[in-house]
Formats: structure tokens, sequence, C-alpha cells
């Protein structure tokens, strides 16, 4: 069982918004930075967002992250064909003093 | 540019030893540390622990602690994961990361994976 809990699955038409959002607690999110990963089976995993907002090199602005108190969001706009993945949220944890993530979610693009 | 390159699927019986290499090129190695994180099927990603290359410090999962080993040859610019006596539970991808990790003004931590290896399938059959 996660710490941090995101819904199964999000799905959206091409050029639609899809937002994901990821819920912990104050010893997580609430205290640390939030990331995001994105997971496509064979290759290897991708950090799009880190320190809650800002992308990672190479990531396309149509990726955007927030936070706010104990929980984070991941939108992706203006969605596309190879945005099909799996999206983790993760954070460090002081109480368990690792590093936790999401449940996971996988986004479909219609 | 920084790249991880991890060794191949391994197939192990219940109670022996693996041990995955991840070969790191393209960056100082012992600038950075290396974590390591687990997908086992149909379920999401597990830290497992992470490895201070620069002086060997460890930190492990705590459901994992006394199963796991991380060592790093900088020598050879490669991290190593160690699973010792492994159970089926043991069965997934193991995944490799160069780790960026410190902390803000407002004395939060971040740990930034961002650079991850292909992953190693480890097979431990029931």
């Amino acid at each position: 069982q996660s710490v941090l809990t995101q819904p199964p699955s999000a799905s959206g038409a091409p050029g639609q918004r899809v937002t994901i959002s990821c819920s912990g607690s104050s010893s997580n999110i609430g205290t640390n930075p939030v990331n995001w990963y994105q997971l496509i089976p064979g290759t290897a995993p991708k950090l799009v967002i880190f320190r809650n907002d800002q992308r990672h090199s190479g990531v396309f602005g149509r990726f955007s992250g927030s936070k706010s108190g104990t929980s984070a969001s991941l939108a992706i706009s203006g969605l596309q064909s190879d945005d099909e993945a799996d999206y983790f949220c993760a954070a460090w944890d002081d109480s368990l003093d690792g590093y936790v993530f999401g449940s996971g979610t996988t986004v479909t693009v219609l | 540019q920084a790249q991880l390159v991890q060794s191949g699927t391994e197939v192990k019986q219940p109670g022996a030893s693996v041990k995955i290499s991840c070969q790191a090129s393209g960056y100082s190695f012992s600038s950075y540390s290396v974590a390591w994180a687990r997908q086992a099927p149909g379920h999401g990603l597990e830290w497992v622990g992470w490895i201070n290359v620069y002086n060997g410090d460890t930190k492990y999962a705590e459901n994992l602690q006394g199963r796991v080993t991380l060592t790093a040859d900088t020598s050879t610019s490669t991290a190593y994961l160690e699973l010792t006596n492994v159970t089926p539970d043991a069965t997934g991808v193991y995944f490799c990361a160069r780790v960026g990790t410190g902390w803000f003004a407002d004395n939060s931590y971040y740990f930034n994976m961002d650079v991850w290896g292909k992953g190693t399938t480890v097979i431990v059959p029931s």
C-alpha cells in the first residue's frame, strides 16, 4: 500500500487536458517538494516535474505541476498519444526517513 | 549525456543471492548518489534505497533492511544492488537512478532521481 495516493487511471481525447492528483501527509508532501515520474514499459523512467512545478530538461511545456498543503497535481495539456504512460508522484518522507512513491496513475489517450 | 546501463535479466531460485549492476557514463560518478527502485508485476514503484557514492553511506527502505546491500565502485563508475535469500516476492524490475539531493532554505529536503536506467528484471519462481 503506497504512502501517496493517486487515482488508478485518467484519460482524455487528443488535445484535451488531463489532471492527476497525489495526496499525502504532513511528513511528506506537506514538508518536502514533490516530483513526478513517467514510466513507459520497456524504457527508462523519466523525471517530468521536480520541486513541485519545475519541468525537467527536455520536458515539454504541456506538462505542469502544482502543490498545495499535503496534495499535489500533475496536468498534461494538449494530450498526445506519446503521453500514454504510468505517472508516479514522489516525495521524501521525514517520518519514514525514506523516499515514497505514489500508487501510480495510468494515462490513456482515447 | 548522462546514462545508466543496467545488467541483464536474472532468474534465481528461492534462497539464492542476486547482484545486479548499473554502470554510469557521461557525468562525474562520485558527484551524485545512486538510488534504486523496483516495480513488482502489477504494482507501482517502491523505493529500495540509495548510496552516497562519494562516501559510501547507504540508506535502505525499512521493509528491505537486512536483505539488500548497495555498493558502488568508483573505479568502474558502477553501482550494485545485491539481494540475498531471495523469495518470489523479490520478482520484479529493478531500476537504478542518479540522484541529486539536498536541503532548501526552508529546510525541505529534495531527492531528485533525474537519470534512470532501463531496469533489470529479476525472476524468482515459486
